[in-house]
């Protein structure tokens, strides 16, 4: 069974602009999760959503959304870069997203703000 | 506040010898803890979980986790380590009033295993 697969891998980009994030869940998956992982902050949650629904939030700006298509397919976006936002954003997948479903994670998507 | 702390920030350890990495969490709720393993470029991987039941929980690799909730500890062990063990350990916990946490995990900071030839 294919893992979960974040494109693309490598992102490097300038202040002011956006940027869209992609995340194909393992088969069979329907909740997706995002984090943001920095040398200084860690692993922090940025949101999930179950079946094209946002059902949880971390505490993030409103810069940061995302969204889920009906094949659990998952995009995130980020407006407005900022130079803070240079991160490895990983995508996890699981069956339903609660704490008895195990997170599996991509292999990440790597931002650079310049 | 749930919290999860990884007391160790840092852990070096020779080849062939034991290691401990140690995580406490603070959570007044249902809890279930994750180890997750990262190497150099790539995403998190499953190590184990403790859900319910025992509380000696086995995982990939050789690996082990006690679960002891009166010193809310999980501790991550393995008898003897290779050098393909290096890597940064995250210990995880999903809790919240409701008993499900949508996707959400408290992460440790992290602790760097280095094995030494």
């Amino acid at each position: 069974k294919a893992g979960v697969t974040q494109t693309p891998r490598y992102l490097i980009k300038t202040r002011g602009q956006q940027v869209t994030l992609s995340c194909s869940p393992i088969s069979g998956h329907r909740s997706v999760s995002w984090y943001q992982q920095t040398p200084g902050q860690g692993l922090q949650f940025l949101f999930e959503y179950f079946s094209e629904t946002q059902r949880n939030k971390g505490n993030f700006p409103g810069r940061f959304s995302g969204r889920q298509f009906s094949n659990s397919r998952s995009e995130m976006n980020v407006s407005t870069l900022e130079l803070g936002d240079s991160a490895l954003y990983l995508c996890a997948s699981s069956l339903a997203g609660g704490g008895l479903s195990p997170l599996h994670f991509g292999n990440g998507t790597r931002l650079t703000v310049t | 506040a749930q919290s999860v702390t990884q007391l160790d920030s840092q852990v070096p350890v020779f080849e062939e010898a034991p290691v401990e990495l140690r995580c406490n969490y603070s959570s007044s709720v249902s809890v279930y803890l994750f180890w997750y393993v990262q190497y150099p470029n790539q995403g998190l991987q499953l190590l184990l979980k403790y859900l319910s039941g025992s509380t000696l929980v086995k995982g990939i690799n050789g690996f082990e986790a006690e679960f002891n909730k009166s010193q809310t500890s999980f501790h991550l062990r393995k008898p003897s380590v290779h050098i393909s063990d290096t890597a940064e350990y995250f210990c995880a916990g999903a809790m919240d009033s409701r008993g499900t946490s949508y996707g959400k995990l408290t992460f440790g900071q992290g602790t760097i295993l280095t094995v030494h030839p």
